[in-house]
């Protein structure tokens, strides 16, 4: 089975900080990794694709990397529009559990 | 734009089958560059693929459900379904219809806007 951790499964943050989240995948999935912000009561919203990617519309403060079985979403600078609880995806079934980040 | 809406029983007895529509606005839901899916999330908990559906027919199932599961397209009024059979309280979830893009990953651009399925008697 395809495994993905996720890390840090909480994280507190201010505004203008540069931030981190890094998912950890089983070998064999190549670059087929995506990431997803999702706020409550919301759907998840598609942010990076492919790894590095960044879908049409989200801001370039957002960033993916790819590491061997190690990937990365950056966000450069936060806004207050992002504190939100952000997933990674690997094809098919699995998503990480979820990394929620909060106002310090 | 592409529009996503779920609509179905907001309240499913136990053993009983939990059916979904997901009604496709803004595009054909026979493009070729996509996939239909369905992914869920359990109150406070995250997210769980159930499965998708390309417009020919054929399926991608979570084999963890695979057993209970039943999914299907009509190009005609432009919506795809869904079935879970034989639910339990541990079915409860906000169901999301979805498009998915054919290409690697399966990353997800759309999503409706979900629709709370409660299990109980």
């Amino acid at each position: 089975d395809i495994q993905l951790t996720q890390s840090p499964s909480f994280l507190s943050a201010s505004v203008g900080d540069r931030v981190t989240i890094t998912c950890r995948a089983s070998p064999g999935i190549r670059s087929n990794l995506a990431w997803y912000q999702q706020k409550p009561g919301k759907a998840p919203k598609l942010l990076i694709y492919t790894a590095s990617t960044l879908q049409s519309g989200v801001p370039s403060r957002f960033s993916g990397s790819a590491s061997g079985t190690e990937f990365t979403l950056t966000i450069s600078s936060l806004q207050p529009e992002d504190f939100a609880t952000y997933y990674c995806q690997q094809p098919g079934i699995t998503f990480g559990q979820g990394t929620r980040l909060e106002i310090k | 734009q592409v529009q996503l809406q779920e609509s179905g029983p907001g309240l499913v007895k136990p053993s009983e089958t939990l059916s979904l529509t997901c009604a496709v606005s803004g595009g054909s839901i026979s493009n070729t560059n996509f996939y239909w899916g369905w992914i869920r999330q359990p109150p406070g908990k995250g997210l769980e693929w159930i499965g998708h559906i390309y417009y020919s027919g054929s399926t991608y199932k979570n084999p963890s459900l695979k057993s209970r599961l039943s999914m299907s397209v009509d190009t005609s009024r432009n919506q795809f379904s869904l079935k879970l059979s034989f639910v339990t309280a541990a079915d409860t979830a906000v169901y999301y219809c979805a498009r998915i893009l054919y290409t690697s990953g399966w990353p997800i651009d759309y999503w409706g806007q979900g629709t709370l399925v409660t299990v109980s008697s």
